[in-house]
């Protein structure tokens, strides 16, 4: 299986920051990464797929890129509503892959 | 708009079985692989099953493989997930999700459904 290694596990930031996340595959994907964000209770929501494509109706604050085995999701002005957890997940092979999620906090 | 509605959760013991429905609607059912993915209680997602628009192909994670069945009826706009032999830790909130096009990404998800397997 696709091992996906998510960092940092954690981070602290404040409103109008910029944030980077980190994901790294076992094994190349070529593009086949999509990155979803989750809030507490609630079903994940799809931000970006084949590494860099925006959902649609997702803000243009998001941005992702990378190609192989190391991606990053950015965040390029966070707002109050963005504090959450972020996983990015291969889409190459199946068994479908996770990373461990990174968890979004205030400073 | 595009909803998926899980349903068929609970509390079973271990050994039992249990089988998860959801209900699509909004958009063409038939046209699109789906997914269940599940969350243990303050964990991260676990992919479980994916099942082509058609029915012909289906593939599972080792966790659950040959104990649980993701199946669909197109005409009723329902997929399910028949579980068996239901463990500890098979407690989770499963979700279904639809497949997006050409990217294998998921690009919409039910509200969740919760199954504890507990004595």
């Amino acid at each position: 299986d696709i091992q996906m290694t998510q960092s940092p596990s954690s981070v602290s930031a404040s409103v109008g920051d910029r944030v980077t996340i980190t994901c790294r595959a076992s094994q190349g994907l070529s593009t086949w990464l999509a990155w979803y964000q989750q809030k507490p209770g609630k079903a994940p929501n799809l931000l970006i797929y084949a590494a860099s494509t925006l959902q649609s109706g997702v803000p243009s604050r998001f941005s992702g890129s990378g190609s192989g085995t190391v991606f990053t999701l950015t965040i390029s002005s966070l707002q109050p509503e963005d504090f959450a957890t972020y996983y990015c997940q291969q889409a190459n092979i199946f068994p479908y892959t996770f990373g461990q999620g990174t968890k979004l906090e205030i400073k | 708009q595009v909803q998926l509605v899980e349903s068929g959760g609970g509390m079973v013991q271990p050994g039992r079985s249990l089988r998860l429905s959801c209900a699509a609607s909004g958009f063409t059912f038939s046209s699109y692989h789906m997914h269940w993915v599940r969350q243990a209680p303050g964990k991260g997602l676990e992919w479980v099953a994916v099942l082509w628009y058609d029915g012909s192909t289906k593939y599972y994670a080792d966790s659950v493989k040959g104990r649980f069945t993701i199946s669909r009826d197109n005409s009723k706009n329902t997929l399910y997930l028949q579980m068996n032999s239901l463990r500890a830790e098979d407690t989770a909130v499963y979700f279904c999700a639809r497949d997006g096009d050409g990217y294998n990404q998921f690009d919409c998800w039910g509200q969740g459904t919760l199954v504890i397997v507990s004595s």
